[in-house]
């Protein structure tokens, strides 16, 4: 099975602060690669999806993709004590099966 | 509209029940997906389902039945469940299995099962 990396942290940061959460993957010839954040008790939420290398932004967050390095992070910006989650990192597989990462957390503190 | 419908939302259940989780969705997505998701371990695939049939099976064990009557519904069907099959039941659903921007996969809420 593939494998999809990320620190279980918990990585703290204050309020209004950038939160940056990163991934690394096994599979090089991985095409789709995805965000998703987890309140405790609840379902995952998809809050980016990234296909292509670079950077794709959306509201106060930031995908990156580096194909090359075979990792992808994530970006919250002006962080608020509501981001404070579970960030799971998510690539797909054949048959369009995901494979999460064990998942960061994140804590923001005010 | 990206809301996928899951009924239970709590079960518990003895090892000799029989009982099932449903699952629903109306955004007119032809992929429907069944995930298990353990506390504090992210969600595993279970099965896959591609235009009403059946397209992946994790090796998951016969006591799990997976059911799609139609493109909109999921079921899972439970049988003779072991205690550590206690879990959250995680339905997703994709407009395509098609990389690229269709595959794109949205969670129901789960169903909480606890098999005492």
């Amino acid at each position: 099975q593939k494998e999809v990396e990320q620190n279980s942290g918990p990585l703290s940061v204050p309020e209004g602060a950038i939160a940056s959460l990163n991934c690394t993957y096994s599979d090089r010839g991985s095409q789709s690669f995805f965000w998703y954040r987890q309140y405790s008790g609840k379902s995952p939420e998809l809050i980016m999806f990234i296909y292509s290398n670079g950077d794709k932004e959306d509201g106060r967050f930031t995908a990156q993709l580096n194909k090359a390095s075979q990792y992808v992070s994530l970006l919250i910006r002006d962080s608020q004590p509501s981001d404070s989650a579970t960030y799971l990192c998510a690539v797909r597989e054949y048959g369009n099966k995901l494979v999460f990462g064990a998942g960061t957390i994140l804590r923001v503190k005010s | 509209d990206t809301e996928v419908t899951q009924t239970p939302k709590h079960l518990v259940m003895g090892m000799t029940n029989k009982k099932s989780l449903k699952c629903e969705q109306h955004m007119g997505h032809r992929a429907m997906y069944w995930y298990k998701q353990k506390a504090k371990k992210p969600p595993e695939l279970m099965f896959v389902y591609s235009y009403e049939k059946l397209s992946i099976n994790e090796s998951v064990p016969s006591r799990f039945s997976p059911e799609c009557p139609n493109s909109s519904l999921l079921n899972l069907h439970l049988h003779a469940l072991q205690p550590e099959d206690s879990a959250l039941y995680l339905c997703a659903s994709s407009q395509t299995l098609v990389a690229g921007g269709l595959d794109t996969q949205y969670f129901g809420p789960g169903t909480r099962l606890t098999v005492l």
